[in-house]
């Protein structure tokens, strides 16, 4: 059974720190991993996509990196603003569906 | 480019109660997976249609059900609402049931049971 852990929970950081959020699972043998934001009450935003073969994914600020073999994920968001302030979610295929970690809930203050 | 729409955006209904919840797909895409969120958990898997057809469900009872239609939107039904079904519900959508498939969720349909 794959299981998905995230920490910290939550974290508070003052506006411009770079940051970095983890990504725990329990069975290596995915394809892919998603990176995704959630603002209070809303859908999900798909942030990256990373393939099994690959081992980095970035788009503007925020960088993923990927490590099968230790069954890690890591979400790196450099210079943070206000703007970041959401909750940050992992996701694996498994089966039919994804498997979500719990998120981290993070707040940028100005 | 449309992306995924979920409607409607909030409801209330009473305890006993059914619901339909909409998802329109994004263009293109096939497969639509239905997800229940409650407040400060991730997502929690119940159903994906893929070309109109049940491919896989998770750990909901068969309350839940759901629908596919030609045109790849999909439905979300549930009969004797208990309390306990309050949550998010997420529509994802994605280009086929393959397990490399990118996913695109909807804002979400806030489903409050009183």
């Amino acid at each position: 059974k794959q299981e998905v852990t995230q920490i910290p929970a939550a974290l508070s950081v003052p506006e411009g720190e770079n940051l970095v959020l983890n990504c725990s699972f329990t069975d290596s043998a995915i394809y892919n991993l998603q990176w995704f934001r959630q603002d209070p009450g809303k859908g999900l935003t798909s942030l990256l996509l990373i393939q099994s073969s690959q081992r980095e994914q970035t788009s503007g600020r925020l960088n993923a990196s990927l490590d099968k073999s230790s069954g890690r994920s890591t979400l790196y968001i450099a210079a943070s603003q206000p703007g970041d302030s959401a909750t940050y979610l992992c996701a694996v295929p498994y089966g039919q569906n994804f498997v979500f970690g719990p998120g981290t809930r993070l707040s940028v203050l100005p | 480019e449309t992306g995924v729409t979920q409607s409607p955006t909030h409801l209330i209904k009473t305890r006993g109660q059914q619901v339909t919840l909409r998802c329109s797909s994004q263009s293109g895409h096939n497969t639509v997976s239905w997800y229940q969120q409650a407040l400060g958990q991730g997502p929690q898997f119940i159903f994906q249609y893929y070309r109109e057809e049940e491919n896989g469900r998770g750990n909901f009872p068969p309350r839940f059900s759901g629908l596919q239609f030609p045109n790849y939107s999909s439905e979300l039904n549930v009969n004797a609402l208990e309390l306990d079904d309050s949550a998010l519900y997420l529509c994802a959508s994605s280009l086929d049931a393959g397990k490399r498939a990118e996913a695109f969720f909807g804002q979400g349909t806030r489903l409050t049971v009183v």
